[in-house]
């Protein structure tokens, strides 16, 4: 979906490295979603936002950190990257309106 | 601890049947249920919505049903096509928390 960028789309980096994921949104959502998927395990919450001072972990935060610059980006960062942090990652946002989330065409990330 | 299922093994039918999804869930109290559809290597797209207090929600050629006795929904293709080829994900949300816990997803793939 075109209203949610993420960049990189595709990232290969070292152990030990630093990298920062971002996503942006024109959708207007205060709520922002980041999200892993792996093979056999589905989707997995790393941290959420519903405006530009709330940040809440998820189920799988240990490892990650986020900043939320503005109501529109929203940055998954990985302090020093491990192996098993190889995944899909997917931001989205959520329409709490409608009660539904609108998500970004992910970012593969390999750790190698 | 919550749960959800979905069937992990693909789903083949022919074109033209109808296509059954099943969702089920232990441990949980949702507020409403949402079904998505997402297609390889891309982000999941949002499908239907149906809430606590519905029975069936309707939409083109899609049906879902919410079962809260049987902690079951199904979501329905009718009129299959090659193009409804996709992994569909179910995911719940609880009351006020807009945070959905979304199954692992059921591969479906129509024959021609």
């Amino acid at each position: 979906d075109a209203d949610v960028t993420q960049t990189p789309r595709n990232r290969i980096t070292k152990t030990g490295k630093r990298i920062m994921l971002e996503c942006s949104q024109t959708k207007g959502h205060d709520r922002m979603y980041w999200y892993r998927q792996d093979p056999g395990l589905g989707l997995r919450l790393i941290y959420y936002s519903f405006d530009v001072k709330d940040i809440n972990k998820g189920e799988i935060s240990d490892g990650y950190s986020v900043s939320r610059q503005a109501q529109a980006k929203f940055s998954l960062s990985l302090e020093s990257a491990i192996p098993n942090q190889t995944a899909l990652y997917f931001c989205a946002t959520g329409d709490g309106g409608r009660e539904t989330q609108y998500f970004g065409p992910g970012t593969r990330l390999l750790v190698l | 601890s919550q749960k959800i299922e979905q069937n992990s093994e693909a789903l083949n039918i022919q074109e033209g049947k109808t296509a059954t999804l099943t969702c089920n869930y232990t441990n949980y109290s949702p507020a409403y249920l949402q079904w998505y559809r997402q297609d390889p290597g891309r982000g999941p797209v949002f499908l239907l919505l149906i809430r606590e207090n519905e029975k069936e929600k309707r939409k083109e050629r899609l049906k879902v049903t919410f079962d809260t006795t049987l902690k079951q929904s199904l979501f329905h293709i009718t009129a299959s096509q090659p193009a409804d080829s996709a992994t569909y994900l179910c995911a719940l949300v609880s009351g006020g928390s807009y945070i959905p816990t979304f199954g692992r997803g059921t591969s479906l793939i129509v024959h021609p």
